[in-house]
């Protein structure tokens, strides 16, 4: 598959706990993307990494939540003490230069128990 | 910054009925309008996209409709099937910084009936 991939696909973790999730775009896509998405509401904008620079993170991008794409190939989000609020699917898209489509993996639903 | 209203938030049709979703977004330098397709558990899946210096674009049964006046883009489509069911998202993505950054609209679920 030359798709976005996310893994894991599924993962329930108890409050407090941090979880790490991983992306890989396609292969020669610059630009990746991570959003948040709840039953019944489309993708939100989390952050947006240009190669391995973060240019923008949302304002829903608590402190505890960070991101990294060390070598501008894949990407990791981590959550750090989640919370239960913090239960959604977690898509990841990327896209190449100019005002191209986005393509989405198949996200990361997290659960928090 | 960017926000996208979609209506309707639900949509019933009658197989073969045409269907009509639309977006009203606020930047004016919004330049770039896809329209995403998610069925139950996947992935948003593209099936239109239109830039802003197009005001319409067809693609066999689905056709999108953009007034950069009116700042408001549309979805229809006609000879609606069963497959047509899922949620269709509107975004609209225009320069941010030195980027392309994509808002998303809150969603239609779109219910063909057989």
């Amino acid at each position: 598959d030359t798709g976005v991939s996310q893994d894991p696909r599924h993962k329930i973790t108890k409050r407090g706990q941090n979880v790490t999730f991983r992306c890989d775009p396609i292969s020669e896509h610059n630009r990746l993307y991570w959003y948040r998405q709840t039953l019944g509401q489309g993708p939100e904008f989390l952050t947006y990494f240009q190669n391995e620079a973060q240019l923008e993170k949302s304002r829903l991008l608590s402190d505890r939540f960070s991101a990294e794409r060390p070598k501008g190939s894949f990407s990791t989000l981590e959550i750090q003490r989640t919370e239960q609020g913090d239960s959604a699917m977690y898509l990841c898209a990327s896209s190449s230069q100019g005002a191209g489509e986005a393509f989405f993996g198949q996200g990361t639903r997290l659960t928090v128990v | 910054g960017e926000n996208v209203e979609q209506h309707p938030s639900t949509l019933s049709v009658q197989e073969g009925d045409s269907a009509v979703i639309k977006c009203t977004y606020s930047d004016s330098a919004s330049n770039y309008f896809p329209w995403y397709k998610q069925e139950l558990g996947k992935r948003p899946q593209l099936i239109i996209d239109i830039r802003s210096n197009v005001g319409e674009k067809k693609d066999q049964r689905i056709a999108v409709t953009l007034n950069k006046t009116a700042k408001h883009f549309s979805l229809h489509i006609t000879e609606t099937q069963p497959e047509d069911s899922a949620v269709y998202f509107c975004a609209a993505s225009g320069p941010a910084g030195g980027y392309q950054k994509v808002t998303f609209g809150t969603g239609t679920k779109l219910q063909v009936i057989p």
